[in-house]
């Protein structure tokens, strides 16, 4: 069946450093992958998507690039900032199920410090 | 922004007593979900529907019903709370046959069942 490896956590980094949060996924079909984040208290947001292979999803700041050949999704941002720190979820959706359900990785917290 | 409603946020109860988590939708979206979320951050899909009077058990096994009468609401209950039920759950929704569109998802209930 499909599954999601995740980086584990959590990271810890410095403001204004380079972030990279792993994700590598299986999947039989053509799946949409999904970065979400969640905030201390609240429910998941979508951060980011890409459907297709090649395609780079990027919202705040943030990027990942579809990689068919590496069955890869990682997630970058430039430089963090304190008001990143969340836990992020890196998902797929497999397209040829009419329940479009999500399968996720584990999670992993960022910690971003002054 | 997303229109998905969770009551109520918090809840204390006590084992034994029968709960209703409410989740309601303004998009018109035909498919919702319920994940179960544990302290570990892990998500785990436990109900899902394609649209009314359609319901599905999730890829984990729980002791919840759920009910889908109208579009725009998805409650969940459990007939006799016990500690094991401790956890946050989440709703979500999205529309139905289209490639590539996000779950959007609640702000979730957080339950502690003493």
């Amino acid at each position: 069946g499909d599954s999601v490896t995740q980086m584990e956590g959590p990271v810890t980094l410095s403001e204004e450093a380079f972030l990279t949060i792993n994700c590598t996924y299986t999947a039989t079909g053509y799946p949409s992958l999904f970065w979400y984040v969640q905030y201390p208290g609240e429910g998941l947001q979508l951060l980011l998507k890409a459907t297709k292979a090649d395609d780079k999803g990027s919202n705040k700041g943030f990027e990942a690039t579809y990689r068919k050949e590496t069955t890869s999704f990682h997630l970058e941002k430039g430089s963090v900032q304190v008001s990143d720190s969340a836990v992020y979820f890196c998902a797929l959706s497999d397209q040829t199920g009419t329940a479009s359900k999500l399968t996720f990785g584990t999670g992993t917290r960022l910690q971003v410090t002054l | 922004e997303a229109d998905i409603y969770q009551t109520p946020r918090y809840l204390v109860i006590g084992t034994g007593k029968k709960i209703t988590l409410e989740c309601s939708q303004t998009m018109g979206h035909d498919k919702m979900y319920w994940y179960q979320q544990d302290p570990g951050m892990e998500l785990h899909l436990i109900h899902y529907s394609y649209g009314v009077n359609s319901t599905e058990k999730g890829d984990l096994s729980s002791e919840s019903t759920v009910s889908r009468i109208r579009t725009e609401h998805f409650p969940l209950t459990l007939e006799s709370a016990r500690p094991s039920h401790t956890s946050q759950y989440l709703c979500a929704s999205r529309r139905g046959a289209v490639f590539g569109e996000t779950q959007y998802f609640g702000p979730g209930t957080r339950l502690l069942v003493l």
